[in-house]
Formats: C-alpha cells, sequence, structure tokens
C-alpha cells in the first residue's frame, strides 16, 4: 500500500497568512494526489485533485502543486473559513490512501 | 444538486451485524463508482471499499476484508455495506462517497452515519 506522510501534523496561523502543507508519497504517483478540507462535524470536501487541478467553486487562493513523491498545498492568504483540517489522498491505485491530516488553527 | 443520503448506522455489540445505505439522488447513480470511508472519533479518514457502476469491479480494506460486504442497487440508486463480525474498531462516522468517472477522486460526500461497536 502507498503510505502518505503529511508536514506539519498541527499548524498555527493568521488571517491573512500564507500557508503551505507537505504530502510525502511512499513511492511516486505521478500526479495522482487530491487534498481535502474537513472542518468540525461535516463530511470532507475535494479541494483539489491530480495534484494541481482546483476543483470547480474552490477559490483561487488554493493550490497544489508537486509529483511523484513530494506533493504541496498552498494556501496563499489565509482567510477565517480555511481553518480546518486537510488530508492529502492518493488517486493511483487502490487501496486508496489518505494522510494522517493537518490541523490548522487560528493563532 | 449531488445528494448523498447514509442510513442505518447504530449502537452495536462487538460480533454484531449492520447494514448501512446509502442513497443517492441528483445525479446518474448508475454511471459512477461508489466507495465507502470512515473516521474512527478523534482520527484521520480510513478507505473501506469501493464498488464500479455496474458492480464489476469490489475492492475492501484489509482491515474489513472478508467481515464487510459492498453492494448497491441502480434500481433504487442506492448504495450498501453489510457489516459482520463487528468490532471495537469499527466505531466510525462512515461516509459514502462518489468517485468521479474513471478515477478513484472523491467528489462529493455524504453527512456520514454513525456506527458504535461496544458491550
Amino acid at each position: 500500500d502507498i503510505q502518505l506522510t503529511q508536514s506539519p501534523s498541527f499548524l498555527s496561523a493568521s488571517v491573512g497568512d500564507r500557508v503551505t502543507i507537505t504530502c510525502r508519497a511512499s513511492q511516486g504517483i505521478s500526479s495522482y494526489l487530491a487534498w481535502y478540507q474537513q472542518k468540525p462535524g461535516k463530511a470532507p470536501k475535494l479541494l483539489i485533485y491530480a495534484a494541481s487541478t482546483l476543483q470547480s467553486g474552490v477559490p483561487s487562493r488554493f493550490s497544489g502543486s508537486g509529483s511523484g513523491t513530494e506533493f504541496t498545498l498552498t494556501i496563499s492568504s489565509l482567510q477565517p473559513e480555511d481553518f480546518a483540517t486537510y488530508y492529502c489522498q492518493q488517486h493511483n491505485t487502490y487501496p486508496i490512501t489518505f494522510g494522517q491530516g493537518t490541523r490548522l488553527e487560528i493563532k | 444538486e449531488v445528494q448523498l443520503l447514509e442510513s442505518g448506522g447504530s449502537l452495536v455489540q462487538p460480533g454484531g451485524s449492520l447494514r448501512l445505505s446509502c442513497a443517492a439522488s441528483g445525479f446518474t447513480f448508475s454511471n459512477y463508482a461508489m466507495n465507502w470511508v470512515r473516521q474512527a472519533p478523534g482520527k484521520g479518514l480510513e478507505w473501506v471499499s469501493v464498488i464500479s457502476d455496474n458492480s464489476v469491479y469490489i475492492y475492501y480494506a484489509d482491515s474489513v476484508k472478508g467481515r464487510f460486504t459492498i453492494s448497491r442497487d441502480n434500481s433504487k440508486t442506492t448504495l450498501y455495506l453489510q457489516m459482520n463480525s463487528l468490532r471495537d474498531e469499527d466505531t466510525a462516522i462512515y461516509y459514502c462517497a462518489r468517485a468521479a468517472p474513471d478515477t478513484r477522486i472523491l467528489d462529493s460526500w455524504g453527512q456520514g452515519t454513525l456506527v458504535s461497536v461496544s458491550s
């Protein structure tokens, strides 16, 4: 199975900050990586797929990059509604696997 | 609008069984692969199973293989998860999630149903 490791696991930041979350895969997955946002008590929401393609309706302050084994999610200017937990997911092969999550909190 | 509505979660004893359902609407259900993903309390996401649009291919996570069975009824636009031999570690919110066509990208999710396994 492909293991995904996110860093950091916890991030404290302020409104307006630029933040970056990293996801590393245990083997190459080309660009088959997605990012999800989950708020407390809610289902995950797809933000980005194929490493860098923004899902329809997602604000342009979110961006993704990377290929192979290293990927990043960047939020260019944090908004209050962005404080949530973020997960990466490889969509290269079954079993689908997720990173352990990065909790983004208000400083 | 895509809607996925899970039901069937409840408190069950270890070794017991439960069947979850996910009623789909707002899209052509028979054209999409469907997944179950779970989340233990305070933990991350764990993929459980997938069934293709026509039920030809089915995959399971090792943690549930041999105990859980995924199925679907395209005439009823409903996805199912039969859960047998339940264990404490199966306690979680269970989400159904649609896969974008010909991908493993989970583009729509239900609100989840809670399964608690405890004596």
